[in-house]
């Protein structure tokens, strides 16, 4: 299956501690998005990364979180110091390009994270 | 603030019926309109996907109608099938002053066709 691949599936973390979500983009894909979906909302954009670079964090929480696109390996999307509201599924989506408003986004199946 | 607003909230429709579901935007920046599928516990899987320079879209028995003038778009479902039962997203994209295409999601339908 060459889709975007996220992990882990399920993230149960502790308030205070660190969660870490992993994103692999499809195939010959470079751009990467991150967008949260609370229950029964539709989903919120976060982030939009290149190989390297952070383009728009706009919908990004200006404190504990933060992404990252490496040259080599996934994206990481970092919560630090979790909070109760931070529960949600958080999905990455991956594109081939931008040069236009066509380049479909394909999404992987999520990650739920649960703050006990 | 850019909101795509859809509608209905949920849906029945009988095996074989019409499934209609309505989507209306503010923002006259928006360019592309896709619609995504998502079953539970999966990602969205984008469907069919319209541009403002184009009034109608049909792939199989999905069909986008939209109107540009009255700033809405709508996701026709033909022939139903209770494999259709999902919750269905509208969403808008446009060029941000920061560089990119994030998409506006609505806040999702979910339909449920009945046998």
């Amino acid at each position: 299956n060459a889709g975007v691949m996220q992990n882990p599936r399920h993230l149960v973390r502790r308030r205070g501690q660190e969660a870490r979500l992993r994103c692999s983009p499809m195939k010959g894909h470079s751009h990467v998005y991150w967008y949260r979906q609370l229950p029964e909302e539709g989903l919120k954009f976060m982030v939009y990364l290149q190989k390297e670079n952070i383009i728009d964090e706009s919908g990004m929480p200006k404190e504990r979180f933060s992404a990252e696109f490496p040259k080599e390996g996934p994206s990481i999307l970092r919560i630090q110091q979790v909070v109760r509201g931070d529960s949600a599924a958080y999905f990455c989506a991956s594109s081939r390009g931008q040069r236009s408003p066509n380049q479909p986004q394909h999404f992987g199946d999520g990650t739920r994270l649960s703050i006990l | 603030q850019q909101q795509v607003k859809q509608s209905p909230q949920s849906l029945i429709v009988q095996k074989g019926g019409i499934s209609i579901i309505n989507c209306a935007y503010e923002n006259t920046a928006f360019d592309y309109f896709p619609w995504y599928q998502q079953f539970p516990g999966k990602g969205p899987a984008l469907l069919i996907a319209i541009r403002p320079d184009v009034s109608e879209k049909k792939e199989g028995r999905f069909t986008i109608s939209f109107n540009k003038s009255a700033k809405q778009f709508s996701l026709h479902i033909m022939d139903s099938q209770p494999g259709d039962s999902a919750t269905y997203f509208c969403a808008a994209s446009m060029h941000t002053g920061a560089g990119s295409y994030q998409l506006t999601f609505g806040k999702g339908t979910k339909l449920s066709v009945i046998p």
